[in-house]
């Protein structure tokens, strides 16, 4: 069975500063992909980056990059740059066999001005 | 393109009634999922229908709860005799075929039984 841990229950930063949301998981699959999506308060859900477990280089796409250490079974998703619109409900989530998603518990990111 | 749908955005509904919500997946997308999300929660899977393939139910959490996907697109779940637990977002997401497999979600059905 899959496991996502998010121990982060509330993050604060302050806008145009870097920040960290953490996640480890747990598996017993050697083939499976990592997901962090974006919940704003409206609701819905919007894919940010994927790393798949045997993608060498971290994932990036645009001020997100995926911090991906296999041996300690982490993918943490860096924030760069943060924005007032970056402030929302962060989940990270696997798959293995690219089927459903397993998903934690979630961040609540909440960037200052 | 059109994203992901869903009908309604909100449904009221009383205790051991029976209701039903629908999703519209991206056009082209094969799979098809649901998930829950119960307030301040997490998303719990519920089923994943894949083409042609026996759906994956291993996430519903009663036989109360039941779906399907006509013509490997639309797709129904049916929730039967409610209970006030079920209240709860109910979403459906969507994938293409070929890896990564990312999936993206409709605005989802907020169920309220009361």
């Amino acid at each position: 069975a899959q496991k996502i841990t998010q121990t982060q229950p509330g993050m604060f930063v302050q806008e145009k500063e870097a920040v960290t949301l953490d996640c480890t998981y747990d598996t017993s699959d050697p083939s499976y992909g990592l997901f962090w999506y974006k919940q704003p308060s409206s609701g819905e859900m919007i894919f940010l980056i994927y790393q798949g477990s045997y993608d060498q280089q971290n994932a990036t796409e645009g001020r997100y990059s995926l911090n991906f250490q296999k041996a300690r079974k982490s993918a943490n998703l860096v924030i760069s740059a943060s924005q007032l619109g970056d402030s929302a409900m962060y989940f990270c989530a696997m798959s293995a066999g690219f089927q459903k998603l397993v998903f934690g518990t979630g961040t609540r990111l909440l960037v200052s001005p | 393109g059109a994203g992901v749908s869903q009908s309604p955005s909100n449904k009221v509904t009383e205790k051991g009634k029976d209701v039903e919500l629908r999703c519209d997946p991206i056009s082209g997308h094969t799979a098809l999922y649901w998930y829950r999300q119960s307030l301040g929660q997490g998303l719990e899977f519920l089923i994943y229908f894949q083409g042609n393939s026996a759906p994956d139910k291993s996430g519903l959490p009663s036989d109360r709860f039941s779906a399907e996907r006509t013509g490997g697109s639309v797709s129904t779940l049916t929730i039967q005799r409610t209970q006030q637990e079920d209240s709860a977002v109910y979403l459906c997401a969507s994938s293409p075929v070929g890896p990564p497999y990312e999936q993206y979600f409709g605005p989802g059905t907020r169920l309220t039984v009361t």
